[in-house]
């Protein structure tokens, strides 16, 4: 099955500073999803983009999507030692049947120096 | 207290047995998924159910079973048939078809197989 692009699969930062995070895809998709997780949990949903070109905040968390409809980023500004764990971008096509299950990228782990 | 229930969080068995993995949810949510995750890689669907007793095939279906008897539940059994079952099983839930695309994810179950 198809996998969304997350790269690099780490990123390291120092406290403080912004991060920025793509996700790409060679498909459409009409909703982008960012989730967070934490060693041992299930992952958290973070922001839903529902159009294309959408810029939605929540917090220090900032989410776009993409004009194309083919790729998201997540941005963290100011980060701080909760932000660490694995971020997931998905991608979903519609809210019935097949269209409805979410194609998920790999994660990125994101640990942040104090 | 609201929310999607998984159990138990860890689980051990041996190879060639069966096993069941519960997952209930008081969220009123129509659709119900479980997914896979293996360490370094992003969810796999596995099962996902819209509707009471209706399910369908997700992208990794093989070796594994559901049932969707009542609208709060959604086991899922790991057979003996699974080449591979040790895995981090994730449930996941979906608020009313048709108006909601997010899907909110229980803390998990760890399955071992030795």
């Amino acid at each position: 099955g198809q996998q969304l692009n997350q790269s690099p699969q780490s990123m390291f930062i120092q406290e403080g500073e912004d991060v920025s995070m793509n996700c790409t895809s060679s498909s459409i998709f009409n909703t982008w999803l960012w989730y967070k997780q934490d060693p041992g949990e299930g992952p958290v949903l973070l922001i839903a983009l529902y159009k294309a070109g959408e810029l939605t905040s929540n917090g220090r968390l900032t989410a776009q999507f993409g004009i194309t409809r083919k790729d998201s980023f997540l941005n963290i500004s100011a980060s701080i030692p909760s932000d660490v764990g694995i971020y997931f971008c998905a991608g979903q096509l519609g809210y019935t049947g097949a269209n409805s299950k979410l194609t998920f990228g790999k994660g990125i782990t994101l640990s942040v120096r104090p | 207290d609201g929310g999607i229930t998984q159990s138990p969080k860890y689980l051990f068995r041996k190879e060639g047995q069966n096993v069941t993995l519960s997952c209930e949810q008081n969220l009123n949510h129509d659709a119900m998924y479980w997914y896979r995750q293996d360490p370094g890689q992003g969810l796999r669907l596995i099962y996902y159910s819209q509707i009471v007793n209706d399910f369908q095939k997700g992208d990794i279906a093989e070796g594994y079973s559901v049932s969707r008897e009542k609208k709060e539940s959604f086991p899922l059994t790991v057979t003996s048939a699974q080449k591979n079952p040790t895995a981090f099983y994730l449930c996941a839930t979906r608020g009313r078809l048709a108006t909601y695309n997010e899907q909110f994810f229980g803390p998990g179950t760890r399955l071992t197989v030795l």
